[in-house]
C-alpha cells in the first residue's frame, strides 16, 4: 500500500468554475476525512466518512461543497461556483475506526481560484 | 467541543540547541493528543500521540512530549535539533470517542546553522 493518494496535486481554476478532487485512502482504513488548510493556518475539519456513510459535516462546508465516498473506497470533493476564498490546500486523511492510530494524510490538492 | 492553542507562531533556534514547542488545549471531556509535522508542500506526518498511561510520550526523530492534565498542556521537546527539523508543527486533540482531530494554528520551527 502506498499510502493516501490525492489527485490532482495542483489545480488553478477561474472563479465560478466547478472543481473536483479525488482521494484514495489506505485500503483497510474505513474512515476518510477532508480538511482545508489556508496559508499559515492549521487544518480545518470539513467532513468525514465511515465506509460510505458521511457522518459529520462542518459548518465550513457550504452548499457549494459536496463530498461522496461511493462503495466506501475512494472519495471525491466537489466545489461548485468556486470563489477566491476557496483557495487553499485540501487535505485528505484516512484512519482505522477511531483516531487512536492517528490519521495518515495525503499530500494534498492545492487549489488556486483566479 | 475542543480547541487547541499553539502559543508561538515561529520558533527560531540554532542547530544542536534544545527546543520546546508549546501546546495548550481546552476540552470538557477526556482527550487524546497528537503532534504532527508538515514539510513544505506535503501532508502531515504523525510524530507522536498520547492516549493514556505514561504522561511522557516518545515519538519519531527524537521528539518527545509531556501531557500535563492540570495545566491542559502537551508541549513538544527535542534535546538537540537538526537543520532537517525545520518544518511546521501542529498540535491536535480528539475527544476519546475518536471521531476527528482539531488542530492548532501551527508553529514554524526554523533551525539555523
Amino acid at each position: 500500500d502506498t499510502g493516501v493518494s490525492q489527485d490532482p496535486r495542483h489545480k488553478i481554476t477561474k472563479r465560478g468554475q466547478n472543481v473536483t478532487f479525488r482521494c484514495d485512502p489506505i485500503s483497510e482504513h474505513n474512515r476518510l476525512y477532508w480538511y482545508r488548510q489556508t496559508l499559515g493556518q492549521g487544518p480545518e475539519f470539513l467532513t468525514y466518512f465511515q465506509n460510505e456513510a458521511q457522518l459529520e459535516k462542518s459548518r465550513l462546508l457550504s452548499d457549494r461543497f459536496s463530498a461522496e465516498r461511493p462503495k466506501g473506497s475512494f472519495s471525491t470533493l466537489e466545489i461548485q461556483r468556486t470563489e477566491q476564498g476557496d483557495s487553499a490546500m485540501y487535505l485528505c486523511a484516512s484512519s482505522l475506526m477511531t483516531v487512536d492510530y492517528g490519521y495518515t494524510f495525503g499530500s494534498g490538492t492545492r487549489l488556486t481560484v483566479v | 467541543a475542543q480547541s487547541v492553542t499553539q502559543l508561538d507562531s515561529q520558533v527560531p533556534v540554532f542547530e544542536e540547541a534544545p527546543v520546546e514547542l508549546r501546546c495548550n488545549y481546552s476540552s470538557s471531556v477526556s482527550v487524546y493528543l497528537f503532534w504532527y509535522v508538515q514539510y513544505p508542500n506535503q501532508g502531515l506526518q504523525l510524530l507522536l500521540k498520547y492516549l493514556s498511561g505514561s504522561t511522557l510520550v516518545k515519538g519519531i526523530n527524537g521528539f518527545e512530549a509531556e501531557f500535563n492534565k492540570s495545566q491542559t498542556s502537551f508541549h513538544l521537546r527535542k534535546p538537540s535539533v537538526h537543520i532537517s527539523d525545520t518544518a511546521e508543527y501542529f498540535c491536535a486533540v480528539s475527544d476519546n470517542a475518536g471521531n476527528m482531530l482539531t488542530f492548532g494554528g501551527g508553529t514554524r520551527l526554523m533551525v539555523k546553522p
